[in-house]
């Protein structure tokens, strides 16, 4: 069975701070995706990124960057010059044989002006 | 109305009431779910469609019905709920539900207050 493990459960930073936020996943699986999803206080989750198994190069979408690192299971998401609206509730997921998201239980990210 | 949609947005009901939930979808999919988001935890899988059909049900109580009458609308009857069901419930859609790359994409959810 596959879990995703995100340590940190609140994050507090002043804007224009970098922050990341951290994610541990374990699978047997040698196939597998990686999401993270971004909830604002509306409440729907936002789709931010998808990476498979097989691809370890670091990606970067403006302020948004992420690490994957299979050697570590960790695929990391860090936020460079965080703003007020970064504000919400992250949440790393994993689909993999099961063909389910699993989530992890999310970083509650609070960006202070 | 663009991506998914869900109605309502809050509700509060006793433990002896029967409500249902609605999810539409106007993004072409054909699988659908429902998940459970409780405080502090992290969000659970209830309920899979796929092309109408139900393909998972992970352990969640007979409390919870759920109904997919076609591939656009998902709803999720609600009968003698327990206050520990209070939680916020999410829809999901996604193209296919064979691949890994499994993308969804959720709804606002509603938040279900039982009194």
């Amino acid at each position: 069975a596959q879990k995703v493990t995100q340590a940190q459960t609140e994050i507090s930073v002043v804007e224009k701070e970098d922050v990341t936020l951290d994610c541990v996943y374990e699978t047997r699986d040698t196939t597998y995706y990686l999401f993270w999803y971004k909830q604002p206080p509306s409440g729907e989750l936002v789709f931010l990124i998808r990476r498979n198994s097989f691809d370890e190069q670091n990606e970067i979408s403006g302020r948004y960057s992420w690490n994957f690192q299979k050697s570590t299971s960790s695929f990391n998401f860090t936020i460079t010059a965080s703003q007020v609206v970064d504000s919400a509730v992250y949440f790393c997921a994993f689909s993999g044989s099961a063909r389910q998201l699993t989530f992890g239980s999310g970083t509650q990210l609070t960006v202070l002006p | 109305e663009t991506g998914v949609t869900q109605t309502p947005r809050h509700l509060v009901m006793g433990m002896t009431n029967k409500k249902s939930l609605k999810c539409e979808q106007h993004l072409g999919h054909n699988a659908m779910y429902w998940y459970k988001q409780s405080a502090k935890k992290p969000l659970e899988l209830m309920f899979v469609y796929n092309f109408k059909e139900q393909t998972e049900n992970n352990s969640v109580p007979s409390r919870f019905s759920p109904e997919c009458p076609n591939s656009s609308h998902l709803f999720l009857h609600l009968h003698t709920l327990q206050p520990e069901d209070s939680a916020l419930y999410l829809c999901a859609s996604s193209e296919i539900l064979v691949s890994f790359d499994n993308e969804q994409f959720f709804g606002p959810g509603t938040r279900l207050t039982v009194l």
